[in-house]
């Protein structure tokens, strides 16, 4: 059964570091998202991304953010300059339609 | 915009009991209705979802919900609940049109005691 894969499973960086999460989404799935989970919250939207651009964004993605479908598997979600708050479990997910995400099995990122 | 809200953050039972994990919405627009289970450090699984047709969705592994549009609730049930039914449940909703983001509730942790 096809599934969405994300690397790497830990990133730990310094404040202010910039980091690249990776996602290589369903074959062919249409929509990709990023969602982030703070430990012990809800899972927030943060950004989704169709027909090679930006769909719609949360206000939590901002411009320390950004996305990129470099080629035909990747989506990649970049933080410029990390801050101790982007501590988190970053999620990507795809869909083909239906707003049904598939969900990767996460990136915790650890900010120090 | 959308909203998801559950009541419970907690709900404790014991094996073999029966449980219900109550989710409501809000929303100006037709949704799609999910819930999504976390297992202990790993990610999220789609266990049930409402498209359209028969309000009354299962899973494979015994769960339901039932879609009730007069009270905008998708509450999860399960008749009979295994240890292995331990985990954290999000409801979540999404619109029916654009790019259908989904959004979650706070999630409920059910942990089934012996």
């Amino acid at each position: 059964e096809p599934e969405v894969t994300q690397t790497p499973s830990h990133q730990v960086t310094q404040m202010g570091q910039e980091v690249i999460l990776r996602c290589v989404p369903i074959s062919n799935h249409l929509y990709f998202y990023w969602y982030r989970q703070i430990l012990g919250q809800k899972v927030e939207f943060l950004v989704s991304f169709y027909n090679n651009e930006i769909s719609e964004k949360s206000e939590i993605f901002d411009d320390q953010f950004s996305v990129e479908r470099p080629d035909g598997s990747n989506f990649t979600l970049k933080i410029r300059s990390t801050k101790l708050e982007d501590s988190a479990m970053y999620f990507c997910a795809s869909s083909y339609t239906s707003g049904e995400g598939f969900f990767g099995p996460g990136t915790r990122l650890t900010v120090l | 915009a959308q909203s998801v809200t559950q009541l419970d953050s907690q709900v404790p039972v014991f094996e073999e009991a029966p449980v219900e994990l109550r989710c409501n919405y809000s929303s100006s627009v037709s949704v799609y209705l999910f819930w999504y289970v976390q297992y202990p450090n790993q990610g999220l699984q789609l266990l049930l979802k409402y498209l359209s047709g028969s309000t009354l969705v299962e899973s494979i592994n015994g769960f339901e919900a039932e879609f009730n549009k007069s009270q905008t609730s998708f509450h999860l049930r399960k008749p009979s609940v295994h240890i292995s039914d331990t985990a954290e449940y999000f409801c979540a909703v999404s619109e029916t049109q654009g790019a259908q983001k989904l959004v979650f509730g706070q999630g409920t942790r059910l942990t089934i005691n012996p």
